[in-house]
């Protein structure tokens, strides 16, 4: 299985200031027909979770551009430009390229200082 | 819009049985592979089980497989999850969610509590 690991799990933000997040999986997570199966979801406390960026670095509509992703084989980041008020609770990082198992980071929690 | 609505979450006793339903709504449910995600009180997400657009190939996380079943009708745009043999660790927040990286787009439904407890 490939784990998914985050850092860091705690992630204290002033409003304004950027904010990044790692994601290293155990393995490289290029697919055999060249696509790069890596995720990120942002959930909101008492919310479910919502995808923010697929295959690496693919903004999902609606989703603010100060949100970006990149990477490759194993090490992969998200970033926050400039944090607002709305972007506490906890990112995931998730693969589906060597499934199953889907895997999931264990979350970093994103809070305002 | 696009909805998903999870229904038949309840409280158990350990080794019972409880089958979820997943109503999708505003989108071509038969062109997306299906699943269920879990998240325990306080916890990370984890991935329970894939079904394709047809239904002709599935998946499980191992610590189900055995007692878990996915399935689907896509004339009613509806995905069960029938889990037999529960025990205390199956306690979670259940969801079912679209397929992973389609870029059409990728939706989570509100999610129905399980929990399995004497």
């Amino acid at each position: 299985d490939v784990v998914m690991t985050q850092s860091p799990l705690s992630l204290p933000v002033t409003l304004g200031q950027p904010a990044s997040i790692s994601c290293r999986p155990s393995q490289s997570l290029v697919h055999s027909d060249g696509n790069t199966y890596l995720n990120w979801f942002h959930q909101r406390p008492g919310q479910s979770p919502r995808r923010l960026i697929y295959k690496v670095s693919n903004r999902d509509s609606g989703v603010p551009d100060r949100f970006s992703g990149s990477g490759s084989g194993t090490d992969f980041t998200l970033k926050i430009s400039r944090v607002e008020a709305e972007d506490v609770g906890v990112y995931y990082c998730m693969q589906n390229t060597h499934w199953p198992p889907i895997t999931f980071g264990q979350g970093t929690r994103l809070e305002i200082k | 819009e696009v909805q998903l609505v999870e229904s038949g979450g309840a409280l158990v006793q350990p080794g019972g049985s409880l089958r979820l339903s997943c109503v999708a709504s505003g989108f071509t449910f038969s062109t997306y592979w299906m699943s269920w995600v879990r998240q325990a009180p306080g916890k990370g997400l984890e991935w329970v089980a894939n079904i394709k657009e047809d239904g002709n190939a599935i998946f499980y996380v191992d610590s189900v497989k055995g007692r878990f079943t996915i399935s689907r009708d896509n004339a009613k745009n509806l995905v069960d999850l029938q889990m037999n043999g529960l025990r205390a660790e199956d306690t979670a927040v259940y969801y079912c969610a679209t397929t992973w990286s389609d870029p059409r787009g990728h939706y989570w439904g509100q999610g129905t509590l399980v929990t399995v407890s004497s």
